[in-house]
């Protein structure tokens, strides 16, 4: 199974400002996924990660406020940029091998 | 994807078998059943899919209907970590990875 760390675990920031979250697998994968949690709600795709490629975004979101970086195929990057309030929200990183998706242990962040 | 209808929440003993059902009476032919469980402040955790014969493995048994419209995920000896929120996706293979979270059942396991 893949193992899936992220960085930070979790951050408080203040409006405005932006902040990037770090996704390392610990195999290659082709696609990583981004998925945002919003307080007492479920896992929602933000985008699709593709080694070599722009990322593709699901209804709602938008590549200038969630830039996605994949330069490899253990890792990825995602950024929030220029926070409000409702950012905040627990950020996931996902992968998927033969049917079994795995998930790390997610970024939660703090927009005050 | 299919659309899929679980229970907001259930209640069991400790020890007992839980069975958490799910709806997807829009299921297409090559859809897949998947289950996962988020335990409090983690990722979710995969526990098992299917298509339409029966699962099992070590976590837990999927028992999927002939007519593939409703399932049921079976956690033999419930503990009580596994109180935890549980999801029954309905996925196409082309869609690997991209899965469409409801609200899930919430699974509490008391003593």
């Amino acid at each position: 199974s893949a193992v899936i760390s992220q960085k930070p675990s979790r951050d408080i920031c203040q409006r405005g400002t932006s902040l990037t979250i770090q996704c390392q697998v610990d195999s290659q994968v082709t696609m990583m996924f981004w998925y945002r949690q919003q307080p007492g709600q479920s896992l929602t795709l933000i985008a699709t990660a593709n080694q070599g490629s722009e990322a593709t975004y699901e209804s709602g979101f938008v590549i200038d406020k969630f830039p996605i970086s994949r330069p490899n195929l253990t890792f990825s990057t995602l950024t929030v940029s220029n926070m409000s309030p409702e950012d905040s929200s627990i950020y996931l990183c996902s992968v998927e091998e033969l049917h079994e998706q795995y998930f790390g242990p997610g970024t939660r962040l703090t927009v005050t | 994807d299919a659309k899929t209808t679980q229970p907001t929440s259930m209640d069991c003993a400790e020890g007992r078998a839980a069975n958490l059902p799910c709806n997807h009476s829009t299921i297409s032919g090559n859809e897949y059943v998947y289950w996962y469980r988020q335990i409090h402040s983690q990722g979710p955790q995969y526990i098992i899919h299917g298509l339409k014969n029966n699962e099992t493995n070590e976590m837990a048994s999927l028992i999927i209907t002939e007519d593939r419209k409703s399932s049921t995920l079976i956690l033999p000896h419930a503990t009580l970590r596994d109180t935890a929120v549980y999801y029954c996706i309905v996925r196409a293979d082309t869609n690997a990875g991209k899965s469409t979270f409801g609200d899930g059942t919430t699974l509490t396991v008391k003593p």
